[in-house]
């Protein structure tokens, strides 16, 4: 049962553009969502975290926001630099699971220069 | 500040035999979670420790076993080993109840 969903496996933007990836969740009990970047042979690293009492975080260049009624949360970077092509992945959390991220599958991102 | 240090980086074993992996977390970091990455899988979550209990568990088999020491370092273990275990193997750790939560480079496991 996958309760993160992450439908694009991958993403082509040009430099500069707009990219905007994006997340679904089923578990109504969520209450805390993180993005995490990812390059080859390295951890995962933190990007930006929403909690359900807001509906956007933004940060820099990234801005998360969260559509609770639709379950829908995306990831916005404005603008898209080749430093940033990575694999992308947003993790869910709730009160109950503590300290347990469930991780969505990952979509590549490719920023073309 | 040292980041999460997980030991060793790179680990090839053959199918039924055993292997520990080891995560030293940030210092002052008291909880330690673990994570498998496989191909085309998000990371599934195996299990946290927090001062040196089990305390939540993801839904891997029993060959999956962990523990933590007084001094937060966590190491995991998988006995008899299968093709499929092969993965990359992340560890977590975090100031507090999802405060901070900061992962090591990971140890890519092949086993063949």
């Amino acid at each position: 049962d996958q309760q993160v969903k992450q439908n694009s496996p991958s993403l082509s933007v040009q430099e500069g553009r707009i990219s905007i990836l994006n997340c679904d969740y089923t578990n109504s009990m969520f209450d805390y969502f993180l993005w995490y970047k990812k390059y080859p042979a390295e951890g995962p690293t933190f990007l930006i975290s929403i909690s359900s009492i807001k509906d956007k975080n933004e940060d820099g260049r990234f801005t998360v926001f969260l559509n609770k009624s639709a379950k829908h949360l995306s990831l916005h970077i404005v603008p898209s630099q080749p430093g940033d092509s990575a694999v992308y992945f947003c993790a869910a959390s709730s009160m109950e699971y503590g300290n347990k991220l469930v991780f969505g599958a990952g979509t590549i991102l490719r920023v073309k220069s | 500040k040292a980041g999460v240090t997980q030991t060793p980086r790179y680990l090839i074993k053959t199918r039924g035999q055993q292997v520990t992996l080891s995560c030293s977390p940030i210092s002052g970091h008291r909880s330690v979670s673990w994570y498998q990455q496989t191909p085309g899988q998000g990371l599934q979550f195996l299990f946290e420790y927090f001062s040196e209990t089990q305390r939540n568990k993801g839904n891997f088999p029993g060959r999956f076993s962990g523990r933590q020491f007084s001094n937060s370092r966590s190491e995991m273990n998988v006995s008899t080993l299968e093709l499929g275990d092969s993965a990359l193997y992340l560890c977590a750790s975090s100031l507090g109840e999802r405060i901070g939560y900061t992962f090591g480079s990971g140890t890519r496991l092949t086993v063949v």
